[in-house]
């Protein structure tokens, strides 16, 4: 089967840092996708890993450990904007994008 | 550029009535897929199509019907309404094939649908 595990809600201080964990358990592995979701809003594409290590953009960064199902997604210098939910998907076997049931950031001042 | 359009935005429906959600994209992706997001339950996958012809089941196709006759459009049917499909359905769509971009998916403004 699949199953996608994330913190339901995190909470951080601006200016501070936030690490977002993702592990997985599905029948292949084709690639780990993080997207950032404002309420109320669509879904809008993070980053994405396929090979172990770290991918940097900017503030954020995502992590990935293929032999132990384990993604994270790290937040730097958080700002107020980075309120939203992110979600994990994993891309299996097949062409199916399968996503975890999301992390609700919410920053403070 | 347009992206993927999804209408309408909202709808209220009564048990029993069908309908169709309608999405389209104009950047010649050949996969589109239709979502649907609950409260404690994030994206769940309904339908997908890997190109205009091909259609397969996600995770919870059950009272859902979809077409792709072309590469632009992919209807998401309800062909008898409940209100366990009361949620919110996102279109979305991506380029396929290998490389970093493929399967990086463009999401619909998303569609609210109630059933009473």
């Amino acid at each position: 089967g699949q199953n996608i595990d994330q913190p339901t809600e995190m909470t951080a201080t601006e200016g501070a840092i936030v690490q977002i964990n993702c592990t997985y358990q599905t029948s292949g592995f084709n690639g780990l996708f993080w997207y950032q979701q404002h309420a109320g809003e669509a879904p809008t594409f993070l980053s994405y890993n396929v090979l172990d290590g770290l991918e940097e953009k900017g503030r954020f960064s995502s992590f990935l450990s293929r032999s132990k199902g384990y993604s994270y997604l790290l937040l730097k210098e958080l700002q107020m904007k980075d309120s939203a939910s992110y979600l994990c998907a994993v891309r299996a076997r097949t062409d199916k994008l399968i996503f975890g049931t999301g992390t609700r950031l919410q920053v403070f001042p | 550029n347009a992206g993927v359009t999804q209408t309408p935005k909202f709808q209220v429906l009564k048990t029993g009535q069908s309908m169709t959600l309608q999405c389209a994209q104009d950047m010649n992706h050949e996969y589109m897929s239709w979502y649907r997001q609950d409260p404690g339950m994030g994206l769940r996958l309904i339908h997908y199509s890997v190109g205009a012809g091909i259609t397969d089941q996600g995770e919870v196709p059950n009272g859902y019907n979809v077409s792709r006759s072309t590469t632009e459009d992919f209807p998401l049917r309800l062909l008898s309404a409940a209100p366990s499909q009361t949620s919110v359905y996102f279109c979305a769509s991506s380029s396929a094939g290998g490389g970093v971009w493929a399967n990086v998916l463009t999401f619909g403004a998303g569609s609210r649908l109630t059933v009473l």
